[in-house]
């Protein structure tokens, strides 16, 4: 592993499914971030987590939940999916307010 | 709120030219600023990591510099090339929150 993955590459899901995002790092970087990439509204942070056992709320926290058992993975989850949640899902990680690295993102589609 | 603008939305260049992106932010105290490109369909790849107690960051073809006083940073691009095309992403970390803030982005084409 390279800096940060993320899975699935792409996903297309029915309404009211559950559904979870994976993103792992090998940087060893505290901080870690999820967004959300929509036309016309650019990139939104989701929720965040500044090290490994705490997370935070961002911009558009609605409808999603993360964890961050240990410092190299900080899944997303979507308990129940919306089509309003289609979008393209970047995961990120930092260092103390330092550079901040982004993986190739997923893309959700919700019907 | 911290806002960040970016202009022109969209520049389309010949080959060869050098060229400036512009970044806006609202609030000055930040903790520093990172410009990003984006490919169609792609993340997003640093470029620039400026932090606020700079003036300017250089890599090869690229300079970015930071007002912070004035709330601009301004992306420089030397002799541009068709592999420059690309939307470019500025982004700035309000101090003490780690959370970036981002523009919209300018999509350049540079044309052979």
């Amino acid at each position: 592993i390279a800096g940060i993955t993320q899975a699935p590459t792409s996903q297309i899901l029915a309404a009211g499914r559950r559904m979870t995002l994976r993103c792992t790092q090998d940087m060893r970087h505290n901080a870690m971030y999820w967004y959300r990439q929509d036309l016309g509204l650019g990139l939104r942070l989701i929720h965040y987590s500044n090290t490994a056992g705490t997370t935070g709320k961002g911009e558009v926290p609605d409808g999603y939940s993360v964890s961050r058992a240990n410092t190299d993975d900080f899944p997303l989850t979507l308990a129940s999916a919306v089509p309003s949640q289609t979008s393209v899902y970047f995961c990120a990680s930092g260092t103390g307010g330092l550079e901040q690295f982004f993986g190739p993102g997923t893309r959700l589609t919700v019907l | 709120k911290q806002e960040v603008t970016q202009i022109p939305a969209a520049l389309s260049v010949p080959e060869g030219e050098n060229l400036v992106l512009n970044c806006s932010f609202t609030d000055s105290a930040i903790y520093n600023l990172q410009w990003f490109r984006q490919d169609p369909g792609k993340g997003l790849t640093s470029l620039l990591l400026i932090q606020s107690s700079q003036r300017e960051q250089t890599s090869g073809r690229l300079n970015a510099s930071l007002d912070k006083s004035s709330g601009r940073s301004t992306l420089y691009i030397a002799a541009s090339q068709p592999g420059d095309s690309a939307t470019y992403l500025c982004a700035v970390l309000r101090g003490g929150a780690q959370k970036l803030v981002f523009g919209q982005g300018t999509r350049l084409t540079i044309n052979p």
